[in-house]
């Protein structure tokens, strides 16, 4: 049972333009949702978060948009750069018996092109 | 370079042995996790540990145990592999046992002939 969806494995999108992942979930006990971006050969590295009581969250280029009623966060990316092209990541957050779990989608793979 | 480091970077076993995967946390961070990305796969929450102590743990096999010794390095000791036990490990590390934001390695590559 998938708790974190990310049904697009790809997206290709011009430089410039705007990038936008979409992550589902299904469990109402999430507090935290977070974006990873990960390139090839390095582990997952932190990009922005949401807490659960949120809507949005902007960082730079990056914002993260969460739809609680419809259990469904995005991250945009504006304007979209070659050096952005990575495995994209949608995690969230449990806390659970004085620790932390994060559950992870499958990822997406952005691809920016020139 | 996130800080966290991971040996060995690859791995390449046969079936129904043992191996152990190390993991070093960045300077000062506490907790560690232990996750397994299978191909095609996200990232699977195997354990958590903090100061020494188990703290949460996801979907860990029973052939499968961890540890974080008191210089908080952690090993994920992995039993009686199978085929489907071939997989990328990441370890990550956090300051606190509730942060959000956790730092991860590089990973160990494990193969199983």
């Amino acid at each position: 049972d998938q708790q974190v969806k990310q049904n697009s494995p790809s997206l290709s999108v011009q430089e410039g333009r705007i990038s936008i992942l979409n992550c589902d979930y299904t469990n109402s006990m999430f507090d935290y949702f977070l974006w990873y971006k990960k390139y090839p050969a390095e582990g997952p590295t932190f990009l922005i978060s949401i807490s659960s009581i949120k809507d949005k969250n902007e960082d730079g280029r990056f914002t993260v948009f969460l739809n609680k009623s419809a259990k469904h966060l995005s991250l945009h990316i504006v304007p979209s750069q070659p050096g952005d092209s990575a495995v994209y990541f949608c995690a969230a957050s449990e806390m659970t018996g004085g620790g932390n779990k994060l559950t992870f989608g499958t990822g997406t793979q952005l691809k920016v092109e020139l | 370079d996130s800080g966290v480091t991971q040996t060995p970077k690859h791995l390449i076993t046969a079936t129904g042995q043992r191996v152990t995967l190390r993991c070093s946390p960045r300077s000062g961070d506490l907790s560690v996790y232990w996750y397994q990305q299978s191909l095609d796969q996200g990232l699977q929450f195997l354990i958590q540990y903090y100061n020494g102590e188990e703290r949460a743990k996801g979907n860990i096999l029973e052939r499968f145990s961890a540890q974080q010794f008191p210089d908080l390095h952690s090993e994920l000791n992995l039993s009686s592999l199978e085929l489907g036990d071939s997989a990328l490990y990441f370890c990550a590390s956090s300051a606190a046992s509730g942060s959000l934001t956790q730092y991860f390695g590089p990973g160990t590559r494990l193969t199983v002939l």
